[in-house]
């Protein structure tokens, strides 16, 4: 099936830093890629919709000068959290849809990345 | 976008079959109905994926009535290591991609 991988898995930074989120499919290529936020024993809340090429739609409610995303390839995409803060720590999940096949209109999500702000 | 109703969580013990309902009354002509399985600090993973009436693959089966308002995940002989939460989404493909909402999901713990 098709995978999708995020680097880092964890990190830990200070709060003021920047960090940056990179999602990749691994054997497929992906015009579209979601960013989403999970906070602990919460459901998965969709951040933005990021086009290769384009600028990335964000929800209601997410500072989009905040998350930068970037999406510079069909394999490819960057999230970047921005003067990180505490109330930023969480898991982010990224995921692609992937084309062709019989799961054509299929997400595939990645590992998520666990960041905490101290 | 549709909306979907789950229950917030099940128990079931070890060699039982679990079935998972979740209502979607709203879902459009477009929609596909897709299952995902969700581990502690993992991301989810794809389960099954359906339109209309029954498919199956070698973990689940998904049951879709004529109405396609509401949907069934069937897991047979579950095993501890089922305990996870499933969702169930319906996305729309029509805007060119599919955008989907996460519900509360499904807590299922299996019980030995």
């Amino acid at each position: 099936g098709a995978v999708v991988s995020q680097h880092p898995s964890r990190v830990i930074c200070k709060s003021g830093t920047s960090v940056k989120i990179e999602c990749r499919s691994l054997d497929f290529q992906a015009t579209t890629m979601f960013w989403y936020r999970q906070f602990p024993k919460q459901s998965l809340m969709l951040m933005a919709t990021s086009n290769e090429g384009s600028k990335a739609t964000y929800e209601q409610g997410v500072e989009k000068d905040k998350f930068l995303i970037n999406h510079a390839s069909l394999t490819l995409s960057t999230l970047t959290v921005t003067s990180a803060h505490p109330e930023d720590s969480s898991f982010y999940i990224c995921s692609a849809r992937a084309w062709g096949g019989a799961q054509k209109e299929t997400q595939y999500f990645g590992p998520g990345t666990r960041l905490l702000v101290l | 976008l549709a909306k979907t109703t789950q229950p917030i969580s099940m128990d079931s013990y070890e060699g039982q079959e679990v079935n998972i309902t979740c209502s979607h009354n709203n879902i459009a002509t477009n929609d596909y109905i897709t299952w995902y399985q969700q581990f502690p600090s993992q991301g989810p993973r794809f389960i099954i994926q359906g339109y209309k009436t029954k498919v199956t693959n070698e973990v689940a089966s998904l049951f879709i009535p004529a109405d396609r308002k509401s949907s069934t995940l069937s897991l047979p002989r579950v095993s501890l290591s089922d305990t996870a939460v499933y969702y169930c989404l319906v996305g729309d493909d029509s805007g060119g991609y599919q955008k989907v909402t996460f519900g509360t999901g499904t807590k299922l713990q299996v019980i030995p």
